[in-house]
């Protein structure tokens, strides 16, 4: 059964430390995304992978970085947490562009 | 950048009836759009991918048709039934832009 995996499903955190978020999938996909959702804002694109040590900015990259050495993870970086940035992180891979995308559970994070 | 909205942002119907969720976009230039269905306190379920060539696609008592001309998708749901309850959200383009969602109620 294929799937997308997230590192965890609820994330307690101090303002200020440094978060990794990590989203595996198993499916040999060359895209993956991560979003945010907010009650009313529906999905917001954060960072997009094409292919390994490829990185695009979504709409709201501001106070995250990512990482993609190897193609099956990709991880979101929340380089100094702050309160704004609690949150549900979704992540979804595609095998291509123009494919169906998967999502992963989401990773509820709270910041405090 | 691509803009995404969807309207109505929350819909309630009774049980039996047909209904039609819309998706407007403001850049036609896609390849793609998706739709999704995301129940309460859990992730996205892909349930119709429609490539730019194509005008709709069918699954089950889902229909959903694209415009690119005009910048328009879509959902017909036939016959909704109180499983339906969720929110359904579009995606467009190669990078899944979302809009806000509909929030579907079906009471029975």
């Amino acid at each position: 059964d294929v799937k997308v995996t997230q590192s965890s499903r609820y994330l307690v955190k101090r303002t200020g430390e440094k978060v990794f978020l990590e989203c595996v999938q198993d499916m040999d996909h060359e895209n993956m995304f991560w979003y945010r959702q907010d009650p009313g804002l529906g999905l917001r694109l954060i960072y997009f992978s094409y292919d390994v040590k490829m990185k695009e900015k979504g709409d709201i990259p501001e106070g995250y970085s990512v990482s993609r050495e190897k193609k099956e993870r990709f991880s979101l970086i929340l380089e100094s947490a702050s309160t704004n940035q609690t949150s549900m992180y979704l992540c979804a891979s595609s095998y291509a562009q123009g494919a169906q995308g998967l999502f992963g559970p989401g990773t509820r994070l709270t910041v405090t | 950048k691509q803009e995404v909205t969807q309207i109505p942002a929350a819909l309630s119907v009774p049980e039996g009836e047909n209904l039609v969720l819309n998706c407007s976009f403001t850049d036609s230039a896609i390849y793609n759009l998706q739709w999704f269905r995301q129940d309460p306190g859990k992730g996205l379920t892909s349930l119709l991918l429609i490539q730019s060539s194509q005008r709709e696609q069918t699954s089950g008592r889902l229909n959903a048709s694209l415009d690119k001309s005009s910048g328009r998708s879509t959902l017909y749901i036939a016959a909704s039934q109180p499983g339906d309850s969720a929110t359904y959200l579009c995606a467009v383009g190669n990078d899944m832009r979302f809009g806000a969602g509909t929030r579907l109620t079906v009471k029975p």
